[in-house]
């Protein structure tokens, strides 16, 4: 079955630390891929997503992540974080099969950013 | 509006229960979808939609679940005689082609 994997659950960084989020998934098909972002309350909204092209693709607030398709990974990274990336980052896999299409997601990593 | 809407967003209900969550998509968004996010998971799929036409429903749990969208707009959720193990976020997304917009969700607690 297709499936998504979040390393992490849950990841504490300070101020200005780097981040990695890895997630991978399990589907040999065509795939668009997606970081989600929860803040607090809120529903979730798109942070970026990789449709084809430039593997290496930018979203909002200084993210991004890199389609790795021989490691089928789709790693976020941030140089800097800031407390206001106190969140719930979700990957997703949209997989398109029979003209339609399936977003499958990962269990999500929780991150708090502490000043 | 400009965004997805669900209703209610709270939905406290008895064991055995039915319930029947709503979700209002973006105006012209072909594709909906149902999740459910049971507390520290991510969202699970339960239902597909393209239009008025259910392609997928795979990830309904039961038959006590079912979903429709008769005229390719609202989305109706109905959960019949509830159980404990249904308690969790009811996700609504709706879209134009591959990018999904979510909805607030509708949080529904079985006691």
């Amino acid at each position: 079955a297709q499936s998504v994997s979040q390393h992490n659950h849950h990841v504490i960084l300070s101020e200005a630390a780097s981040l990695e989020l890895g997630c991978n998934y399990s589907y040999g098909g065509t795939v668009n891929l997606f970081w989600y972002v929860q803040y607090p309350g809120q529903h979730l909204q798109l942070l970026l997503k990789y449709f084809s092209g430039d593997p290496l693709v930018k979203g909002i607030k200084g993210f991004e992540a890199e389609f790795i398709k021989s490691k089928f990974s789709f790693n976020l990274r941030k140089p800097s974080v800031q407390w206001s990336d106190t969140a719930e980052y979700f990957c997703a896999v949209n997989l398109i099969s029979g003209g339609y299409n399936k977003l499958i997601f990962g269990a999500g990593t929780r991150l708090a950013v502490h000043p | 509006g400009a965004g997805v809407s669900q209703s209610p967003r709270y939905k406290v209900a008895k064991r055995g229960q039915d319930v029947a969550l709503r979700c209002d998509p973006i105006s012209g968004h072909v594709s909906l979808f149902w999740y459910q996010q049971a507390l520290g998971q991510g969202p699970e799929f339960l239902t597909y939609f393209q239009n008025e036409a259910q392609l997928d429903k795979s990830g309904l749990p039961s038959d006590r679940f079912f979903a429709e969208r008769p005229e390719g707009s609202v989305s109706t959720l109905k959960i019949q005689r509830t159980q404990q193990e249904d308690s969790a976020v009811y996700l609504c997304a709706s879209s134009p082609s591959t990018e999904a917009f979510f909805g607030q969700g509708t949080r529904l607690t079985v006691v």
